[in-house]
């Protein structure tokens, strides 16, 4: 079946702007994650839905990052007034369950901020 | 404070050669390790879950291992194909669902 799909798969900003990434999960999985990877580094957890239950937003490093999901389906993290250090690679993975299952990964945005 | 670190940062083999990555862990109750491959331009690639020490699991040329401190990869007479980083991440007693991720291991295998 289809797998994690994200888009766009680059995205170049100018500095200031807002950007709006897209993830869209595998089908029936209820878990859904956020994670940055800046280059060289390891994933930096930014947000994390569970189905119907609030999210945990713990992860986001200002609160120019937001991001949302409309019950199991589509998400979106959405940051304004991007700056430099927001330049990374924003992956996105689906679970069928909680954290006790492995993750499925989408390809990645490749976000740059000019 | 959880911590993942992996070694090497990088490692090259020639084609055939064995070798092992290492991942060592510092968590409150370990609650799985995880191993994945990523290749450039991609997300991460599940490849094992090891819940406690001493269990084992393997794919291909892949065998994971695990003890109270860490984790070791071993790949068995590597191919060019298997070239890739390596990451491993932990989820520790304290939280449901957040994984800890180590930087990963880039490993290259000369044909």
């Amino acid at each position: 079946g289809a797998g994690v799909s994200q888009s766009p798969s680059n995205k170049v900003t100018e500095k200031g702007k807002d950007v709006e990434l897209r993830c869209d999960p595998i089908s029936g999985h209820t878990a859904l994650y956020w994670y940055r990877q800046r280059l060289g580094q390891g994933l930096e957890f930014l947000i994390y839905f569970q189905g119907n239950s609030a999210p945990d937003k713990s992860g986001l490093p200002s609160d120019r990052f937001s991001a949302e999901r409309t019950g199991e389906s589509v998400s979106t993290l959405t940051i304004q007034r991007t700056q430099q250090e927001d330049s990374a690679v924003y992956l996105c993975a689906s679970s069928p369950r909680d954290g006790s299952y492995e993750q499925y990964f989408g390809p990645g945005t490749r976000l740059t901020v000019t | 404070e959880d911590q993942v670190t992996q070694s090497p940062e990088a490692l090259r083999l020639q084609e055939g050669e064995s070798s092992s990555l290492n991942c060592s862990y510092t968590v409150s109750g370990l609650r799985g390790l995880f191993w994945y491959r990523q290749d450039p331009g991609k997300g991460p690639e599940f490849l094992f879950t090891l819940y406690s020490a001493g269990e084992e699991k393997e794919k291909e040329r892949l065998k994971a291992t695990l003890t109270k401190k860490e984790s070791f990869l071993h790949i068995t007479a590597p191919k060019p194909e298997d070239s890739a980083t390596y990451l491993c991440a932990v989820r520790g007693g304290d939280s449901n669902y957040q994984l800890i991720w180590g930087a990963g291991t880039k490993l290259i295998i000369k044909p």
